[in-house]
């Protein structure tokens, strides 16, 4: 079956703008989560959702949002952009929650300059 | 916030030799423990998640066991392949709180 997709798979954005990133989850999973990485960060959690709920939300600013659609497909927006949002953003589904092994996209690369 | 700890940071191993590391993690409120290989370029991939205590898993040449008492989890490498080369990374859910925390990781590097 089809993997989890995410697109751009690659963006650059300049300070102060927003951007809009989108995950397509394998068909079956209900639990979407994001993740950031940053150079000599681990994988640091963003949030997660569930049947369109966010049901956890990491230690992030208020700029950093997201949704979940019927489908199980999300989206995570940052807004006034920042230097230090340059990362790798991953998401991953699973079945029912994080408890569940989670299935990776092949991530999105931002460059905010 | 869960702390996942690995160690070591990385490692180098001749290829055909044998390798372990370790997951450390508070041993209360356990509930899962997941081990992921993340490769160059690559997503990272799911190799194992292990909820019983003296659990046991294995994949290929790769194999993990986990004590909840005392809070670790080692994970081995048999007989290493350059294929081997990559980011080792453990990750357990915060209970029920539907967030995975995950260690800083084990970069592994399999000289030919």
């Amino acid at each position: 079956k089809a993997g989890v997709t995410q697109t751009p798979r690659y963006l650059i954005k300049t300070r102060g703008q927003q951007v809009t990133l989108s995950c397509s989850p394998i068909s079956g999973h209900r639990s979407v989560s994001w993740y950031q990485q940053t150079p000599g960060q681990g994988l640091q959690f963003l949030f997660e959702y569930f049947s369109e709920t966010q049901r956890n939300k990491g230690n992030f600013p208020g700029r950093f949002s997201g949704r979940q659609f019927s489908n199980s497909r999300s989206e995570m927006n940052v807004s006034t952009l920042e230097l230090g949002d340059s990362a790798l953003y991953l998401c991953a589904s699973s079945l029912l929650s994080s408890s569940y092994e989670q299935y990776f996209g092949p991530g999105t690369r931002l460059t905010v300059t | 916030i869960l702390n996942v700890e690995q160690s070591p940071q990385s490692l180098h191993v001749q290829e055909g030799d044998s390798t372990n590391f370790t997951c450390s993690f508070p041993s209360s409120n356990f509930y899962a423990l997941h081990w992921y290989r993340w490769e160059t370029a690559k997503s990272p991939e799911a190799l194992f998640v292990m909820t019983l205590n003296g659990d046991e898993k294995k994949k290929g040449r790769i194999s993990a066991t986990l004590n909840t008492k005392e809070g670790y989890s080692y994970l081995y490498i048999k007989g290493s392949q350059p294929e081997d080369s990559a980011t080792y990374l453990c990750a357990l859910p915060e209970g029920n709180d539907y967030k995975l925390s995950f260690g800083a990781g084990t970069t592994v590097t399999v000289r030919a």
